[in-house]
């Protein structure tokens, strides 16, 4: 079955410090990964994704992505966290095993950016 | 903001009465996913709709159900409701076929409902 694990509920970091926020993923073939961010009381928004081509993925709001193969991981990351960065980070993975593009999503991780 | 709007914004039901939650999508997509997120939890997969026709389920009961319509818009409903069913819906919108395989789903900001 294809899975992502989010293994922090929750990563600490001072205002304008660099940022990390872990995902790794369980998938046969090549994968299709993407990370979401939800503010309180918010529906998803749509960062960035790594469909193929490069490793290194940039999104929206300075964030950027590392795709790694050997070690399965899909680590979301920015130089300099901002306060207004503070949400739930979500790491999916679209389930290529039906007709559906489907989903599936890590338990998340709390990012709380200290002032 | 995505072009993705759900009503109502929040709903408050009685055990084992029935909903019904509503979605319009992204202006051009054609492919409508609902997803549960319960408190603390990764949004879970309810189905998918494509066509006006069900393209996909996932571990939920039959008492959700779906539609489609024409213009791409969607409703779920939820019978006999239960306690463990108070979650945030969340509507997605996507292009089954999309140049690039991009596969991105864009989320509409939710329903919260609860089930007392």
């Amino acid at each position: 079955a294809q899975s992502v694990a989010q293994p922090e509920d929750q990563v600490n970091v001072a205002e304008g410090n660099p940022l990390t926020v872990k995902c790794t993923y369980s998938v046969s073939g090549n994968p299709y990964l993407f990370w979401y961010v939800q503010y309180p009381n918010r529906g998803l928004q749509f960062l960035l994704k790594y469909i193929t081509g490069d490793n290194l993925v940039k999104g929206s709001y300075g964030f950027e992505a590392e795709f790694n193969k050997s070690q399965t991981s899909f680590h979301l990351k920015k130089p300099s966290a901002l306060v207004s960065d503070s949400a739930l980070y979500f790491c999916a993975v679209r389930d290529k095993s039906g007709a559906t593009n489907k989903l599936i999503f890590g338990t998340g991780t709390l990012l709380a950016v200290q002032p | 903001e995505t072009g993705v709007t759900q009503s109502p914004t929040h709903l408050i039901k009685t055990r084992g009465q029935q909903v019904t939650l509503r979605c319009s999508s992204q202006s051009g997509h054609n492919t409508v996913s609902w997803y549960q997120q319960a408190l603390g939890q990764g949004p879970q997969f309810i189905f998918q709709y494509y066509r006006e026709e069900e393209n996909g389920r996932g571990n939920f009961p039959p008492r959700f159900s779906g539609l489609q319509f024409p213009n791409y818009s969607s409703e779920l409903n939820v019978n006999a409701l239960e306690l463990d069913d108070s979650a945030l819906y969340l509507c997605a919108s996507s292009l089954k076929f999309s140049a690039g395989g991009s596969y991105e789903q864009y989320f509409g900001p939710g329903t919260r409902l609860t089930v007392t």
